[in-house]
């Protein structure tokens, strides 16, 4: 078991595209979170899965994002007519079945985004 | 609603020296944990530690120790005698009812030979 792993790592967009976001948690991890950071901040909650359901999504999360989790493994998140506030570090973590308040979550190390 | 606040954006110290790295929380669940991350260049967020609402004692691990006082909502976290290897981003974290870890905006150590 590697870890959480996301792809890719780095990603270079012009401003109006779309991009997309693949990240594959541990296996057997049924909670999947996105977070978003920007230079100077912490981690700042977008969505979050157990299994293939969406269960919470933040304010943060407008209209041009959306994410999924098929069949409850890997998520994509997908950006679309990306802004050049869209430009951040884009985390994805997740957390084992049965996990409670006390369960940390491990994390990838990040896709980042660019919008030029 | 969940709140981390860590004040001190940015910690300089020499190797060998103690630092501090200060977290103040806001929840209104009874239950819940508070965690400290390390997140080095590489970008990966690593746990480090954590602590239940329901247990004041203070422990130390290692070069390790945290200070949790529920009357001050406050969750310190202390490096003895600091490494070049400890500079990071340091980040405070609560998880609470939601199942949803809230974070500080984080410190960054930097250790200097």
């Amino acid at each position: 078991d590697t870890g959480v792993s996301q792809n890719p790592r780095h990603k270079i967009t012009k401003r109006g595209q779309n991009v997309t976001f693949r990240c594959d948690p541990i296996s057997e991890h049924n909670r999947l979170y996105w977070y978003r950071q920007t230079l100077g901040q912490g981690p700042e909650f977008l969505t979050y899965f157990q299994n293939e359901a969406q269960l919470e999504k933040s304010r943060l999360l407008s209209d041009r994002f959306s994410a999924e989790r098929p069949k409850g493994s890997f998520s994509t998140l997908e950006i679309q007519r990306t802004e050049q506030g869209d430009s951040a570090m884009y985390l994805c973590a997740s957390s084992p079945p049965r996990a409670g308040l006390n369960t940390e979550a491990f994390f990838g190390q990040g896709t980042r985004l660019t919008v030029v | 609603a969940q709140k981390v606040t860590q004040a001190q954006t940015e910690i300089s110290v020499v190797e060998k020296e103690d630092v501090t790295l200060d977290c103040v929380y806001e929840t209104r669940d009874t239950t819940y944990y508070l965690f400290w991350y390390k997140q080095p260049p590489s970008g990966e967020l690593v746990f480090l530690i954590r602590r239940n609402s329901f247990d004041e004692q203070n422990e130390i691990s290692g070069r390790y120790s945290w200070n949790f006082q529920k009357s001050t909502s406050s969750f310190n976290f202390t490096i003895t005698a600091s490494q070049v290897v400890d500079s990071a981003v340091y980040f405070c974290a609560l998880n609470g009812g939601s199942y949803i870890p809230t974070f500080g905006r984080g410190t960054s150590l930097i250790v200097h030979p």
